[in-house]
């Protein structure tokens, strides 16, 4: 089962920051948090991820708690091809062979 | 770079038949996943493979099977196929176990009917 829990949809005003809550209350201290994001009949495009800090890349930025429980994934300026699925996603680093085990993922809508 | 290719995109076969996937994943990628998606169950994981070594398999019927080549590319296998198996079949490969991401294909959509 997925270690991870997702609002099932959320609304966005294009040109407006997308924020994408997620629940990780089990994440172990070797776990990392990953975002994909699915567009309509597309496969899964590797968004960010991040293990305690901050992080932030050309799509996204990634807010993690302190106490690592919870996190946060900005699309700063949401336009119409945002519209996904995103799925968050915690898992070890070094678990090479590991599979990622998706949820159900948060259906962003973002309009104009 | 070119990323990561499936083929056939769509295919339509009869239940009972068998049917042969492919993934031809990022030059210089090792590893590589494949995952099933329905509308019911979501994404789930079927194996990966590492150097033509098989590392994990997910919990589907011994109908699913696959396997690496030495340049990487993968196949999967599904035979007696029934109704159910309809469904979009992704291949994800990666450089380092995913460690810093996993690329997926665009995926090949088989019917069952």
């Amino acid at each position: 089962d997925a270690k991870t829990t997702q609002p099932t949809s959320m609304d966005c005003a294009e040109g407006r920051a997308a924020n994408l809550p997620c629940n990780h209350s089990t994440i172990s201290g070797n776990e990392y948090v990953y975002w994909y994001r699915q567009i309509h009949s597309q496969g899964p495009q590797y968004i960010i991820h991040g293990l305690k800090n901050n992080e932030t890349n050309e799509m996204a930025s990634l807010i993690i708690t302190e106490d690592r429980k919870s996190s946060t994934l900005i699309l700063p300026h949401a336009t119409l091809r945002d519209t996904a699925v995103y799925y968050c996603i915690v898992r070890g680093i070094n678990q090479a062979g590991t599979a990622l085990i998706f949820g159900k993922g948060t259906t962003l809508s973002v309009s104009s | 770079k070119a990323g990561v290719t499936q083929t056939p995109r769509y295919l339509i076969k009869t239940r009972g038949q068998q049917v042969t996937l492919s993934c031809s994943p990022i030059s210089g990628h090792r590893s590589v996943s494949w995952y099933q998606q329905t509308p019911g169950q979501g994404l789930q994981f079927l194996f990966e493979y590492f150097s033509e070594t098989q590392r994990n398999k997910g919990n589907f019927p011994g109908r699913f099977s696959g396997r690496q080549f030495s340049n990487s590319r993968s196949e999967m296998n599904v035979s007696t196929l029934e109704l159910g198996d309809s469904a979009l079949y992704l291949c994800a490969s990666s450089l380092a176990g995913g460690t810093y991401g996993y690329t997926f294909g665009s995926g090949t959509r088989l019917t069952v009917v």
